[in-house]
């Protein structure tokens, strides 16, 4: 069955400081990787999604970046972390060509900027 | 862009008593998802709805595709202290990306 896992659960970084999340699909193949943010406990806004290896289409202008060096692995980075940037960060997949949106959440990042 | 418009936006209700909640679209959708959230937790998958009129339960949980694609509603039946969570619709339409509501927040009183 597949798995979805993403770390770390929680963080609190300093403002101008770097970050790093990481989330790894098991179990399946060539998925669609989604990283969503959650402020304030509600409403999922779509930051940046893949359809393969290296491929990244980044859904709003922002502080943050993604990467997929590999087919199951994706990132979430800063260079310079900003207040703004604190909430919910949620990595998420759903197979490719099926004909169902299903899309599968990881556990959760919650992200603290002091 | 495509829009959802869920409501109500928060709900308080006596255990035991049943619940409804809809969603509704600005334009066509092909798949509707419903998802609970629990605090600090990621979104599950409750269910999915692919077929205009298309009824689909699981458990004490009923969703329904719209008959014109651009809603869906949610009802839970003799609800208990668990349902307790943030519930969130979902749709898709022609595009790779899902769309979803601002989420239905869900009290349960004992």
């Amino acid at each position: 069955s597949q798995t979805i896992h993403q770390w770390p659960a929680t963080l609190v970084q300093p403002v101008g400081s770097p970050l790093s999340l990481e989330c790894t699909v098991e179990g399946t193949s060539n998925p669609n990787l989604y990283w969503y943010r959650q402020a304030a406990g509600r409403g999922l806004q779509l930051l940046f999604y893949s359809v393969g290896i290296g491929q990244i289409s980044s859904e709003v202008p922002q502080n943050l970046s993604a990467s997929r060096p590999q087919d199951r692995q994706f990132i979430l980075s800063s260079k310079k972390l900003l207040l703004s940037d604190s909430g919910f960060y949620l990595c998420a997949w759903r197979i490719t060509l099926r004909r169902s949106g299903e899309l599968f959440f990881g556990e959760g990042s919650r992200l603290t900027v002091l | 862009g495509q829009q959802l418009n869920q409501s109500p936006q928060s709900m308080f209700i006596q255990e035991g008593e049943d619940v409804s909640m809809n969603c509704t679209s600005s334009s066509i959708f092909n798949t509707w998802l419903w998802y609970k959230q629990d605090p600090g937790e990621g979104p599950v998958l409750l269910i999915a709805l692919y077929k205009a009129g298309e009824l689909t339960s699981n458990g004490r949980l009923t969703a329904q595709f719209g008959i014109t694609r651009k809603d869906s509603f949610l009802n839970i039946s003799a609800s208990i202290p668990s349902d307790v969570g943030i519930y969130f619709c979902a749709g898709q339409g022609g595009s790779e990306k899902l769309v979803f509501g601002k989420g239905t927040k869900l009290t349960v009183n004992p």
